[in-house]
């Protein structure tokens, strides 16, 4: 089955930069086609934060920053604050038999 | 701007089925491609199954394929998943998510505990 993997966690003191890495297992064949990425605060709905790779949607802080260069992907969170505390998901569609949307394993940032 | 409103939290018993709501507002339920999401305590996000316009039908997860139906009514722009067969294992917070090239609007999430 395919998979993407994050850190467990990452931490960092505010004004810090910190990058969550997203990769696919490597054993895995499939294709994978746009990264994208979410934020959740404890009890609340997961919000787009990246799509396409790097794009942020209309509203979201230019200090989270995506990029994907070959394998992994990854998220880069600029000037860290407070509020930057959650849990952050990266996700993919795979192409292998069947065509699946694939959720990373999750990363928990935690603000010190 | 899309709004998604999902209906209450339920309690179900092993065995039984689950019919959870997401009305939409701001577009109509035709323009958009609604999927599922859903997350059990503790755990991430584990995609379930949605529309694809390219293929004009619902797909559906591997992990789901014969316990869950998504269906829609274009007419309330209302989207509906059910999930049938259900377990323990079933007892998560369900989302409905609008697709374009990612998942762009959430729902607020219904959370289905599976009990007896």
């Amino acid at each position: 089955q395919s998979a993407l993997t994050q850190p467990a966690s990452v931490s960092g003191s505010p004004g810090q930069s910190i990058t969550i890495s997203c990769t696919r297992t490597s054993s895995d064949v499939a294709i994978y086609k746009f990264v994208s990425w979410y934020q959740q605060h404890p009890g609340e709905a997961p919000k787009l934060i990246i799509y396409e790779d790097s794009k942020r949607p209309s509203g979201v802080s230019n200090r989270f920053s995506g990029s994907k260069s070959g394998n992994p992907a990854s998220l880069t969170i600029s000037g860290l604050q407070a509020e930057d505390e959650a849990d952050y998901y990266c996700c993919s569609y795979a192409i292998t038999d069947s065509f699946n949307y694939v959720f990373g394993t999750g990363t928990k940032v935690t603000v010190l | 701007q899309v709004q998604l409103v999902q209906s209450g939290a339920e309690v179900k018993k092993p065995g039984a089925s689950v019919k959870v709501s997401c009305k939409v507002s701001g577009y109509t339920l035709t323009e958009l491609s609604m999927h599922w999401v859903r997350q059990a305590p503790g755990k991430g996000l584990e995609w379930m199954g949605g529309f694809d316009p390219e293929y004009g039908e619902t797909i559906y997860a591997q992990n789901f394929q014969g316990g869950v139906t998504m269906t829609e009514d274009t007419s309330t722009d209302t989207a509906y998943m059910e999930l049938s067969s259900l377990r323990s294992e079933d007892t998560a917070v369900y989302y409905c998510a609008t697709f374009g090239e990612s998942f762009d609007y959430w729902g607020q999430g219904t959370l289905v505990t599976v009990s007896s």
